[in-house]
């Protein structure tokens, strides 16, 4: 399977615990978006990066977030002090350099409980 | 006010029937328009994309979008249980891209 991966697909943890997600994206997309899904809503973008810059941040993105990419290739999302409002499922997507916005994949999401 | 509204539904079919599906925006910035759909579980996968106002059709899917109006559809004709799912309007300027709550739907046999 060659589509956007991301580990792991559930994390379970109490509050205030630190918890760090990944995500591997088609290989050759240099972009690549992480988003947070809540029960009954859209997608909300949370950070951007190209190649291993950020190039884009959220207001949702607390300072309780922070997002890598230090090679290019994976990113990491890391959480910390947990709150029982950061359950949601964190989508990550990559895509092309040179195409719209539109032309993004996403994987299959972490659904994050916090307790 | 949201910059995009979507009715979340339930909304229920028959199979065959035609299914509409719409959304509104107040952002006139906007320049792509996209549909996708969502599995239960599972990452959002772009069904359609339309660029400015105009309709695009793709086999049982037919997009619509008004700029005058700020609205959009997606028309699915003879629908399939295996339509059953979270359809999501999403628009986009540049790389900024906002989602509407999504509409879930199930086609029943």
């Amino acid at each position: 399977d060659t589509g956007v991966s991301q580990d792991p697909r559930h994390k379970i943890t109490k509050r205030g615990q630190n918890v760090t997600f990944r995500c591997d994206p088609i290989s050759e997309h240099n972009r690549l978006y992480w988003y947070r899904q809540t029960l009954g809503q859209g997608p909300e973008f949370l950070t951007y990066f190209q190649n291993e810059a950020q190039l884009e941040k959220s207001r949702l993105l607390s300072d309780r977030f922070s997002a890598e990419r230090p090679k290019g290739s994976f990113s990491t999302l890391e959480i910390q002090r947990t709150e029982q409002g950061d359950s949601a499922m964190y989508l990550c997507a990559s895509s092309f350099p040179a195409v719209p916005a539109y032309e993004q994949y996403f994987g299959p999401g972490t659904r994050l409980t916090v307790t | 006010q949201k910059e995009v509204e979507q009715d979340p539904g339930p909304l229920s079919v028959p199979e065959g029937a035609i299914v509409s599906l719409n959304c509104t925006y107040s952002n006139s910035a906007f320049q792509y328009f996209m549909w996708y759909r969502q599995y239960s579980r599972k990452g959002p996968e772009l069904l359609m994309y339309t660029y400015s106002s105009g309709n695009k059709e793709d086999g049982r899917f037919t997009a619509q979008v008004d700029k005058s109006s700020k609205y959009i559809s997606l028309f699915i004709r003879d629908s399939q249980p295996s339509d059953s799912a979270t359809y999501l309007c999403a628009m986009s300027r540049n790389n900024d891209m906002r989602f509407g709550a999504g509409t879930r739907l199930t086609v029943k046999p």
